[in-house]
């Protein structure tokens, strides 16, 4: 079956612009996570979605990270007035329910470089 | 707070060689602990994990991991390695009632011919 896919795979944007990234997660699954993967930091969580609530947010690294979900099913990480330390690439994971012992299953990331 | 140490960043072998990865995590409460691999320009794949009972967890592609609690150890072992276990492999936690994973830093495993 389909697995989580997300777009673009690649962005290349300038500093201070907005970027809007888009995760499609397997259907059925009502978890979704967001992940950044960087050289520095690894891989660091940022937010997960239990249907459209985000019951955690913590990872988030600023006020410029926001994320919605929208019928349960697609999200989108907006990162407002980006800069060169958002160079990463984004992961996106869903999983069948919200618990800590669910597998989840990643998409092959979306490539974000800030010029 | 959970963390999740990898000893090594980059593992050498030969083809048909055994592999052990070494993953050690630290957390005052229980934990499920998990191995991820990634292949290069793709996104996390599980190995395999461990949620309770038998210490000794079996995956996929022939690996598998020993739980050890008094050692807050997980290591990822392999008794033969083949050119297409070249990749990244990471540790996971997470703990009970938490949803979120906590990662380790990945070792490159590379196997040479």
């Amino acid at each position: 079956g389909a697995g989580v896919s997300q777009s673009p795979s690649n962005k290349v944007t300038e500093k201070g612009k907005d970027v809007e990234l888009r995760c499609d997660p397997i259907s059925g699954h009502t978890a979704l996570y967001w992940y950044r993967q960087s050289l520095g930091q690894g891989l660091e969580f940022l937010i997960y979605f239990q249907g459209n609530s985000a019951p955690d947010k913590s990872g988030l690294p600023s006020d410029r990270f926001s994320a919605e979900r929208t019928g349960g099913s697609v999200s989108t990480l907006t990162i407002q007035r980006t800069q060169q330390e958002d160079s990463a690439v984004y992961l996106c994971a869903s999983s069948p329910l919200a618990s800590g012992t669910d597998t989840q299953y990643f998409g092959p990331g979306t490539r974000l470089t800030v010029l | 707070a959970q963390s999740v140490t990898q000893l090594d960043s980059q593992v050498p072998v030969f083809e048909e060689a055994p592999v052990e990865l070494r993953c050690n995590y630290s957390s005052s409460v229980s934990v499920y602990l998990f191995w991820y691999v990634q292949y290069p320009n793709q996104g996390l794949q599980l190995l395999l994990k461990y949620l309770s009972g038998s210490t000794l967890v079996k995956g996929i592609n022939g690996f598998e991991a020993e739980f050890n609690k008094s050692q807050t150890s997980f290591h990822l072992r392999k008794p033969s390695v083949h050119i297409s276990d070249t990749a990244e492999y990471f540790c996971a936690v997470s703990k009970g009632g938490s949803e979120k994973l906590v990662f380790g830093k990945g070792t490159k495993l590379t196997v040479n011919p």
